[in-house]
């Protein structure tokens, strides 16, 4: 089976610029979460979507946007770029059920110039 | 909010040394996983272990969730297991379960 997916590997954009970012889950998994990981620092903790809902949003401003789809995949939106916002952006995914562990994409690098 | 604390922060070794890793939190969790972070970024699993010890290959790791700590062990390591190790902790946060994660640890296998 396929892992989680994400798309594109790399970017490159420019301040004030907008980015979309996408994410396919492991086949039957319903839940899906974005790390942002900045360099030397472990990934923190964006969204959470669930069945198409948002579930959970981490101390991020209002910039960064997700949604989910039908078939459980996801983008994630950034309005206005700033270079703080240069970073791996990280997707992952759990199967139903409370205590599931995350398995993780291999992660979009976006670069703001 | 929960704080996760990893150390040593960086480790280096020659090649056929054991080393442990070990990874502190401040408050109950759901679980717990260690993780790999290749130099490409890649976060690998290593270990889902919200208690206890479970053992995979020249891996292996203990919870005790009530002292709120856990320890990775990686022994005979291999140049192949440099890159750094995350810890993370699983907590609730509304209605939803997040990873906190620790800032890593850099560990560099010399041959």
């Amino acid at each position: 089976d396929a892992g989680v997916t994400q798309s594109p590997t790399h970017l490159i954009k420019t301040r004030g610029q907008h980015v979309t970012l996408r994410c396919s889950p492991i086949s039957g998994h319903k839940s899906v979460s974005w790390y942002q990981q900045v360099l030397g620092q472990g990934p923190q903790f964006i969204f959470q979507y669930y069945e198409k809902e948002e579930r959970g949003r981490g101390n991020f401003p209002d910039r960064f946007s997700a949604r989910q789809f039908p078939n459980y995949s996801s983008e994630l939106n950034v309005n206005a770029l700033l270079l703080g916002d240069s970073a791996l952006y990280l997707c992952a995914s759990s199967s139903p059920g409370r205590n599931s562990p995350l398995h993780f994409g291999n992660g979009t690098r976006l670069t703001v110039t | 909010g929960i704080q996760v604390e990893q150390s040593p922060p960086d480790l280096i070794l020659q090649e056929g040394a054991n080393s442990t890793l070990r990874c502190n939190f401040s408050d109950s969790v759901n679980n717990l996983q260690w993780f790999h972070q290749n130099p490409w970024g890649q976060l690998i699993n290593l270990f889902y272990i919200p208690s206890g010890t479970k053992q995979n290959g020249r891996l292996s790791a203990t919870t005790v969730a009530t002292e709120r700590y856990s320890l990775l062990y990686i022994s005979s390591s291999q140049t192949t297991d440099s890159g750094v190790y995350f810890c993370a902790v699983a907590v609730t946060q509304g209605g939803s379960e997040k990873l906190v994660f620790g800032k890593g640890m850099k560990l560099t296998v010399n041959p």
